[in-house]
């Protein structure tokens, strides 16, 4: 069975920073992964997948992440954190097999300080 | 294009009641798929629909059904409400059902539900 596990429900960044959000996922086959971002009171939106061809992901918003097999990590980042980047993020993973399911991990709440 | 509209955005219920909640995919979309997001269990996959047929179901009880029209809108209902329902039940629409990125999913805003 799939799992997806994000390390820390809550970072804070400064105005400025790095942003840097862990994923890592188990998957018995190559995986698509995603990472989503929800803001208060709305839905997903979706900032970048990975669909194997490229393991270096540009999304959205400055954001992007890498696909390391042999870590089986996805992990997320941003060079500059922005007040506007305060949101929850969800990486999840869909196994080719499994149609459109997505399996997500527990989500990491950004708060960006000015 | 019109996004994924989710009808009611917000519902009080009580327990023992039932509710039924509207999706409308994007325009071209016709699999949809429904989740559940509660502070406890996160986000957790209930069921899929493509051209009206379920293709694949999560790990809920059979309190929580759902059905597809033929212009790929669906319904989600939940019958005997526990106050564990209270929940965002987020819809999500694809141009299809698998292979490829073709089904990217697009969620709509979601439908809190709170279950008194």
């Amino acid at each position: 069975a799939q799992s997806v596990t994000q390390l820390g429900s809550h970072v804070s960044v400064s105005e400025g920073a790095l942003v840097l959000l862990r994923c890592n996922y188990s998957s018995s086959v190559p995986p698509y992964l995603f990472w989503y971002v929800q803001y208060p009171n709305q839905g997903l939106q979706l900032l970048l997948k990975y669909t194997s061809a490229a393991t270096l992901v540009k999304g959205i918003n400055g954001f992007e992440a890498e696909f390391k097999k042999s870590e089986t990590s996805f992990h997320l980042t941003k060079p500059s954190a922005h007040m506007s980047d305060a949101a929850e993020y969800f990486c999840a993973v869909r196994d080719r097999a499994a149609g459109n399911k997505l399996t997500f991990g527990g989500g990491t709440r950004v708060l960006v300080k000015p | 294009k019109a996004g994924v509209t989710q009808t009611p955005r917000y519902l009080i219920k009580t327990r023992g009641q039932q509710v039924t909640l509207s999706c409308s995919p994007i325009s071209g979309h016709r699999s949809v798929s429904w989740y559940q997001q509660t502070p406890g269990q996160g986000l957790q996959f209930l069921f899929e629909y493509f051209s009206e047929t379920q293709r694949n179901k999560g790990n809920f009880p059979g309190r929580f059904s759902g059905r597809q029209f033929s212009n790929s809108r669906s319904e989600m209902n939940v019958s005997t409400l526990e106050l564990g329902d209270s929940a965002l039940y987020l819809c999500a629409s694809s141009l299809a059902s698998a292979g490829g990125m073709a089904n990217e999913q697009f969620f709509g805003p979601g439908t809190r539900l709170t279950v008194l």
